[in-house]
């Protein structure tokens, strides 16, 4: 059974362009969340889907955005990169409720 | 503002010996707190949880203490092995947020052969 996948695995991007980020989620889960990673830092939440709808959202600005399809993945797109956003970026899904938040591996995003 | 940390960035210890790793926590509203684990290139990993209506829980070599009058939380390992060595972070969640964890920043255990 496989568990959260996601992709690519490591994307280098340039200042100012535009990226999206993939997660199928664990089989049985149908809500998808997102955190970013700086390094030697704990996971920042970004925000969730469930039923192909952003559920709640953290602090951060309207350039990260995403998207649930009804098969329960789900993309991550940030416009505009900045350098800041270089970051591993997190994708965790769930059943209804929280017992079994399961992470991937994520994505290390390096934005030059 | 809320806020979870870990008192020590770093720790080590002897394989065979028992590791305690601890978090402090602020808000008082917080009523489900989870442990991972995080290797190298790696997401986290599920360790333990414990709610607020509990304050031990036990796990295979694994042990969660809740002190809520005080807003700690702390994990014990016993028996070190070198594949504990990792990253641990606590995160926590609470009632009304039941969907968006709060991180640590982390403890960096290294277990000494």
């Amino acid at each position: 059974d496989a568990g959260v996948t996601q992709s690519p695995t490591h994307l280098i991007k340039t200042r100012g362009q535009q990226v999206t980020l993939r997660c199928s989620p664990k089989s049985g889960h149908d809500t998808v969340s997102w955190y970013q990673q700086a390094l030697g830092q704990g996971p920042q939440f970004i925000f969730q889907y469930y039923e192909e709808e952003e559920r709640q959202r953290g602090n951060f600005p309207d350039r990260f955005s995403g998207h649930q399809f009804p098969n329960y993945s789900s993309e991550l797109n940030v416009n505009a990169l900045l350098l800041g956003d270089s970051a591993l970026y997190l994708c965790a899904s769930t059943p209804m409720g929280l017992e079994g938040y399961t992470f991937g591996s994520g994505t290390r995003l390096t934005v030059v | 503002g809320e806020s979870v940390g870990l008192h020590l960035p770093t720790l080590s210890v002897q394989e065979g010996d028992n590791s305690i790793i601890n978090c402090a926590y602020s808000n008082s509203a917080s009523d489900y707190f989870i442990w991972y684990k995080q290797e190298s290139g790696k997401g986290p990993q599920f360790i333990i949880d414990i709610r607020s209506n509990m304050d031990k829980r036990q796990g295979q070599r694994v042990t969660v203490l809740l002190n809520k009058t005080v807003k700690h939380l702390s994990l014990q390992i016993a028996a070190t092995q070198p594949g504990d060595s990792a990253v641990y972070f606590c995160a926590e969640t609470s009632r009304g947020n039941d969907y968006k964890l709060s991180f640590g920043a982390g403890t960096t255990v290294t277990v000494r052969a």
